[in-house]
């Protein structure tokens, strides 16, 4: 079994769709909580990141972590068709392993117009 | 520009013939990656280096070398590539071991190996 396993879609929506992008975790240590988003041809970039349970909103988007439940998500809203990337939930564990991120499989989103 | 440059961006070469792919950041990063990107794997690390002449493996480290005699370059060398070693590869780099901080990446090598 994966560490982090992610949906790899594809994810086909409506432009103005709210897109709900998930992971689910076997490891319990990961306290750091990061999306990347990847653009064809291009290496990823970090979007967002969390530490430990919560929310975290930044303008259209919002990271949502529920430790009890190993279960992570990122919420977009109005999503536009510059919104179309392939997303990528990373994860890290803190202690010996800081700085060290285990990458899920990335989901594949397509947003038309 | 803050970049992360690689080169080359892709390469066709057969088993057996060393290679080595380059990998520089302008940023004076302290900590710099790199990954393999397989379909349905996701991304691997497969070394990293947390400064200059500190490197360590990654998950997937078997077959390739690293050496960082320099901050700004991380070379990945191949002494002597095989099929499974197909992929997408990325150098990564970031201030330091926070992995909040953004990571940057390089725009991708594709290597196929016949």
């Amino acid at each position: 079994q994966k560490e982090v396993e992610q949906d790899p879609g594809p994810l086909s929506v409506p432009e103005g769709a709210i897109v709900s992008l998930n992971c689910t975790y076997s490891n319990s240590a990961f306290q750091y909580f990061m999306w990347y988003r990847q653009y064809s041809r291009k290496g990823p970039e970090l979007l967002m990141y969390t530490y430990s349970s919560g929310n975290k909103e930044d303008g259209r988007f919002t990271a949502q972590v529920d430790k009890s439940s190993k279960y992570i998500s990122l919420f977009i809203r109005d999503s536009q068709p510059s919104d179309s990337a392939t997303y990528l939930c990373a994860m890290d564990a803190g202690g010996t392993s800081y700085g060290k991120l285990t990458f899920g499989q990335g989901t594949i989103l397509t947003v038309h117009p | 520009e803050a970049q992360v440059t690689q080169n080359p961006r892709y390469l066709i070469t057969v088993t057996g013939k060393k290679l080595t792919v380059t990998c520089s950041q302008n940023m004076n990063h302290e900590y710099m990656s790199w990954y393999r990107q397989d379909p349905g794997l996701g991304l691997r690390q497969i070394y990293y280096s947390m400064n200059v002449e500190v490197t360590d493996k990654g998950d997937v480290p078997e077959g390739y070398k690293v050496s960082r005699k320099e901050k700004r370059n991380f070379p990945l060398i191949l002494e002597s590539p095989s099929p499974n070693q197909t992929s997408l590869y990325f150098c990564a780099s970031r201030w330091d071991r926070d992995p909040t901080q953004p990571q940057h990446f390089g725009d991708g090598t594709r290597l196929s190996i016949l």
